[in-house]
């Protein structure tokens, strides 16, 4: 059963880096995932794509401080000089034959 | 640019139906390699995937929501519709709209909120 799984939180200072981590289930190792951030009060938005080989690809005005990467299974977003208009959900998400799947969201807090 | 807009009820009673429609801007639901879906969001939860279509209209649904579920696609008029039957509160939740091209879901609507209330 394909399942995406993050840390229900993560909290960094101000100007500092922050990793999250989405790891994928047994027998899914390959599979690319997306990031998605989701600001207090707002819709989802589309951050990147970061494959097995940690290549990544982002979406359309995303700033430089954000970046993807890959170990394993494990799938990862960091931001990097992170600002306090960063503090959002963050869900990882990737797709199987007939289904979208979702992480549960890992909450960034900047301190 | 893309974009995506959520429309419907915003209040349906219980055991009702919900009808969202979500209209296509900027880019066609024809796209070779898309496919358009639903993914819902209850207050203070996390993401639910509901289902989605490709363009030719052959669909996939959550196996938790697939008996009240169709999801349809209108090629000449560029929108995508959602219809959830058998309503109860537990459906209460913002509905996103979105595109997915390949793996990930790049493009989506800016939500609509359906209060299942009397």
């Amino acid at each position: 059963q394909l399942v995406l799984t993050q840390s229900p939180s993560a909290s960094a200072s101000l100007g500092a880096s922050v990793k999250l981590t989405c790891t994928l289930s047994s027998g899914h190792s390959t599979y690319a995932v997306a990031w998605h951030q989701q600001l207090p009060q707002k819709g989802p938005r589309y951050l990147m794509k970061v494959n097995s080989d940690g290549s990544h690809i982002k979406g359309d005005g995303v700033p430089s401080r954000f970046s993807g990467s890959s170990s394993g299974a494990e799938r990862y977003l960091t931001i990097s000089s992170l600002q306090s208009e960063d503090e959002a959900d963050y869900y990882c998400q990737t797709w199987g034959t007939g289904i979208w799947v979702f992480g549960g969201g890992t909450k960034v807090t900047v301190l | 640019q893309l974009q995506l807009q959520e429309s419907g009820s915003g209040l349906v009673k219980p055991s009702q139906t919900l009808s969202l429609t979500c209209a296509v801007s900027g880019g066609s639901v024809t796209g070779g390699g898309s496919s358009w879906g639903w993914i819902r969001q209850p207050p203070g939860k996390g993401l639910e995937w509901i289902g989605y279509i490709y363009p030719g209209g052959f669909a996939y649904y959550n196996p938790s929501l697939k008996s009240r579920v169709t999801i349809s696609v209108d090629r000449s008029k560029a929108y995508f519709s959602l219809n959830m039957t058998s309503l109860t509160a537990a459906d209460t939740a913002v509905y996103y709209c979105a595109r997915a091209l390949g793996v990930a879901l790049d493009y989506w609507g800016q939500g609509a909120l359906v209060t299942v209330s009397s």
